[in-house]
């Protein structure tokens, strides 16, 4: 079946320090990969999003780049800070339905003040 | 703009019982997906419901269902609950049959006994 591998599995970086976090998809036909923050106890937020007609996007510290030849995506935070600490999930659209996505195993990302 | 709400928050049931969860869409958002988050799983799609109709399916047993009314609101119901079936269910809603982006509720946390 459809699956992503996300890695690695637990990352912490100093703040201001920056983070990746990488994701590698199985299926070709999907065209949109979305990224979630889950803090503790709190529903997943969208924090960012790409589709597969573009290669990059950036929205203040975060961007997301992806490579559709390699089936691979990655999600970027500059200058961290404690408060992005968190669990970080990458997914993509199972192709037919934009709205049917396959999440990662997830990132719990530590950001040490 | 309300975020998408869910009730109950909080669920205890015991094994061989049924359960009803309700999810209210963002206002506008015609579209609703439901998850199912484990530790040991992660975050699997269940089923997705526009206009009243599902569109798609994961891959869960029968005694998961669903349905939309006409004012988007959804609801899930699992039957015959199992242990296993303990997790946060979460539903997340989006814009129309093309809206690509999903926005999340708090989800309810369900406890079977």
């Amino acid at each position: 079946g459809e699956n992503v591998e996300q890695h690695p599995s637990t990352l912490s970086v100093q703040e201001g320090d920056s983070a990746v976090i990488k994701c590698t998809y199985s299926d070709s036909a999907s065209n949109y990969f979305p990224w979630y923050k889950q803090e503790l106890g709190k529903r997943p937020q969208l924090i960012i999003d790409i589709r597969s007609n573009v290669g990059e996007k950036k929205d203040q510290r975060i961007a997301v780049t992806l490579n559709k030849t390699a089936k691979h995506f990655s999600l970027h935070i500059t200058e961290t800070q404690p408060e992005d600490s968190a669990v970080y999930f990458c997914a993509f659209s199972s192709s037919g339905s934009a709205r049917q996505l396959t999440f990662g195993s997830g990132t719990q990302l530590t950001v040490l003040p | 703009k309300a975020g998408v709400t869910q009730t109950p928050r909080y669920l205890i049931k015991t094994r061989g019982q049924q359960v009803t969860l309700s999810c209210s869409p963002i206002s506008g958002h015609r579209s609703v997906s439901w998850y199912q988050q484990t530790p040991g799983q992660g975050l699997q799609f269940l089923f997705e419901y526009f206009s009243e109709t599902q569109r798609n399916k994961g891959n869960f047993p029968g005694r998961f269902s669903g349905r939309q009314f006409s004012n988007s609101r959804s609801e899930m119901n699992v039957s015959t609950l199992e242990l296993g079936d303990s997790a946060l269910y979460l539903c997340a809603s989006s814009l129309a049959l093309q809206g690509y982006e999903q926005y999340f509720g708090p989800g309810t946390r369900l406890t079977v006994t």
